[in-house]
């Protein structure tokens, strides 16, 4: 069974400091990793995918993910937070048959 | 560039009454699934569709629940008798290579 850990629901940064959210994932199977945004009222828009290939992905909006399978971690960063990055974030995986397993969340707020 | 698009975006049922929700996945996409999100928790997988047919679904998708491809392009959800704890947030999406991708969701509220 696959299995998703987000360390924190909720995260605060001040505007231009490094944005960390955690996740953690378990899965029986090499990976499919994925971290997806939810804005207020609105729906899922992917950030960016780990499908086997380079282990440190970049994503949309200047976001990136490193896939360290000692860890079993693949937490999202951003070296500079912006205002419009408030959002809910969402780590998810995949055993390569479609279906996703989210984690619970990580609600991350922007301090001016 | 293409997306997913649901209708209706907000639903508001009496309980007891059927809904179905309605989606148009991606036109090259194979693979079609129903996620709902109750208010404040995280997304839930409800069902995986493939060539016609379930292909996989979860405790969550009991006997009240279908899906159906009517057509080359919608992908529908059916709730038969909503009761209250079906209100939530649902979301279709559909996958290819790229990675799977969703609606803006449909927030089905039961009275």
């Amino acid at each position: 069974a696959q299995s998703v850990t987000q360390l924190g629901s909720h995260v605060s940064v001040s505007e231009g400091a490094l944005v960390l959210l955690r996740c953690n994932y378990s899965s029986s199977v090499p990976p499919y990793l994925f971290w997806y945004v939810q804005y207020p009222n609105q729906g899922l828009q992917l950030l960016l995918k780990y499908t086997s290939a380079a282990t440190l992905v970049k994503g949309i909006n200047g976001f990136e993910a490193e896939f360290k399978k000692s860890e079993t971690s693949f937490h999202l960063t951003k070296p500079s937070a912006h205002m419009s990055d408030a959002a809910e974030y969402f780590c998810a995986v995949s055993d390569r048959g479609g279906k996703l397993i989210f984690g619970q969340g990580t609600e991350l707020s922007v301090k001016p | 560039e293409p997306e997913v698009t649901q209708t209706p975006s907000h639903q508001v049922t009496q309980m007891g009454q059927e809904v179905i929700l309605r989606c148009v996945p991606i036109s090259n996409h194979l693979y079609f699934y129903w996620y709902r999100q109750i208010l404040g928790q995280k997304v839930e997988f409800l069902v995986s569709f493939y060539n016609n047919e379930i292909s996989e679904k979860s405790e969550i998708f009991d006997d009240q629940f279908s899906v159906e491809r009517p057509d080359g392009s919608n992908f529908t959800l059916k709730i038969r008798s909503t009761k209250l704890e079906d209100s939530a947030m649902y979301f279709c999406a559909s996958s290819g290579r790229e990675g799977a991708f969703f609606g803006q969701g449909t927030r089905l509220t039961v009275v």
